[in-house]
């Protein structure tokens, strides 16, 4: 099955500061890639994503680069503020033949912006 | 509207209780999805429901069952839990992109 690594567990920047989440995926078959943030006691909140297609995608202060070749996929914050502290996911995606999509998280990343 | 819902918020249970988690969307996704959150961990997949089937059961224990009485609607059925199986339960919908809603913290005494 699929296995996904994600590095670092814990960052810690400075408000200003950029931020960066590395993840490796194991499966071809995986063709979308989404990030989650997610606050305490809240559910998973989808922040960016990329299809297998893509290089690179940019939503404002966030920006995702996949390398499909080395299976590589990573999250990259700009301008960190302190309202970015969460735990971060990255996730990899297959269809399901009978419908869905069976996501695989990493083991998620804390991000903790000080000021 | 891209919002997913569940009740309750909180949920305290004994191990004889029966309970029922409940989930909705309204944004026309065919795929509903239960996951289970233990803390500090990754969400980890328990049941895909495709079209109103169920499509995925992650080896999940008879004590959960899963249930989509309609297109917008997911519940979860639990029946003699154990304290391990504490957690946050999130719900999720798809087209492509999974859609968390906010889950249900249940405590089993």
């Amino acid at each position: 099955g699929e296995n996904v690594e994600q590095h670092p567990s814990t960052l810690s920047v400075q408000e200003g500061d950029s931020a960066v989440i590395k993840c490796t995926y194991s499966d071809s078959a995986s063709n979308y890639f989404p990030w989650y943030k997610q606050e305490l006691g809240k559910g998973p909140q989808l922040i960016i994503d990329i299809r297998s297609n893509v290089g690179e995608k940019k939503d404002q202060r966030i920006a995702v680069t996949l390398n499909k070749t080395a299976k590589h996929f990573s999250l990259h914050i700009t301008e960190t503020q302190p309202e970015d502290s969460a735990v971060y996911f990255c996730a990899a995606s297959r269809e399901l033949t009978g419908g869905g999509n069976k996501l695989t998280f990493g083991t998620g990343t804390q991000l903790k912006v000080e000021l | 509207d891209t919002e997913v819902t569940q009740t309750p918020k909180h949920l305290v249970m004994g191990m004889t209780n029966k309970k029922s988690l409940k989930c909705e969307q309204h944004m026309g996704h065919r795929a509903m999805y239960w996951y289970k959150q233990k803390a500090k961990k990754p969400p980890e997949l328990m049941f895909v429901y495709s079209y109103e089937k169920l499509s995925i059961n992650e080896s999940v224990p008879s004590r959960f069952s899963p249930e989509c009485p309609n297109s917008s609607l997911l519940n979860l059925h639990l029946h003699a839990l154990q304290p391990e199986d504490s957690a946050l339960y999130l719900c999720a919908s798809s087209q492509v992109t999974l859609f968390f809603g906010p889950g249900t913290r249940l405590t089993v005494l």
